[in-house]
């Protein structure tokens, strides 16, 4: 059975302060790890990483991924009170499905 | 840009009602799911689909059914709407060909008194 941990499962941090959202995963076949970010809304999504040590990058967002280690993070530098949403972790495995992790709750104060 | 869209972003049903969720994507996506989201148990999928007419069951298939009879459109149906199935309601849709991103639509927050 594939498994996600998201960790940690909440953070309150203020603007300006840089977070490291951490997702280790055990999925058979691994073929993808997707990052969303959620807010009152449906999940949107972030970055796809498949290879292990190669940095996505997005503005403030940054993501990478260990296929030895198995695991990923996602850091935000200078967090401003837009990114306060729940982070969504996803790998995926030879079902071409993503096992969803709980979540990181994120909340920046001004 | 790809769009999901649900038919309903509201609904209130009561006990035992049979309940239609629909979802519509416009990108020729060969895959669909049915996810529910509750507090602190994130998504669990429901049902998927990778094909018109074809159907797998997901993590927590008991209670509802779908259906796929067009590519572009696959339904979530809770034949006897319990109270435990409230919940906000999610569909995606995904294509191995662009590397199996789901998208999201905005989600069904349904309410079964």
């Amino acid at each position: 059975e594939d498994k996600v941990v998201q960790s940690p499962l909440s953070l309150v941090v203020h603007e300006g302060d840089t977070v490291t959202l951490n997702c280790s995963y055990e999925v058979t076949n691994f073929r993808s790890l997707l990052w969303y970010k959620q807010e009152k809304k449906a999940p949107t999504f972030l970055f796809m990483l498949t290879s292990s040590g190669i940095e996505k990058k997005s503005g403030r967002l940054s993501s990478i991924l260990d296929k030895k280690e198995l695991f990923s993070i996602l850091n935000i530098t200078a967090t401003q009170t837009g990114d306060s949403a729940i982070y969504l972790c996803a790998p995926s495995g030879g079902s071409y499905i993503p096992t969803f992790g709980r979540g990181t709750s994120l909340i920046v104060h001004p | 840009d790809v769009k999901v869209t649900q038919s309903s972003r509201y609904l209130v049903k009561r006990t035992g009602e049979k309940v239609f969720l629909e979802c519509v994507q416009d990108m020729d996506h060969e895959n669909m799911f049915w996810y529910r989201q509750d507090p602190g148990l994130g998504l669990r999928l429901i049902y998927f689909s990778y094909d018109v007419k074809m159907k797998e069951k997901g993590d927590i298939p008991e209670g509802y059914s779908v259906s796929r009879e067009k590519k572009e459109r696959f339904s979530l149906i809770l034949e006897s709407a319990s109270t435990n199935q409230t919940s906000m309601y999610l569909c995606a849709s995904s294509s191995y060909e662009k590397g199996n991103e789901q998208y999201f639509g905005p989600g069904t927050r349904l309410t079964v008194t």
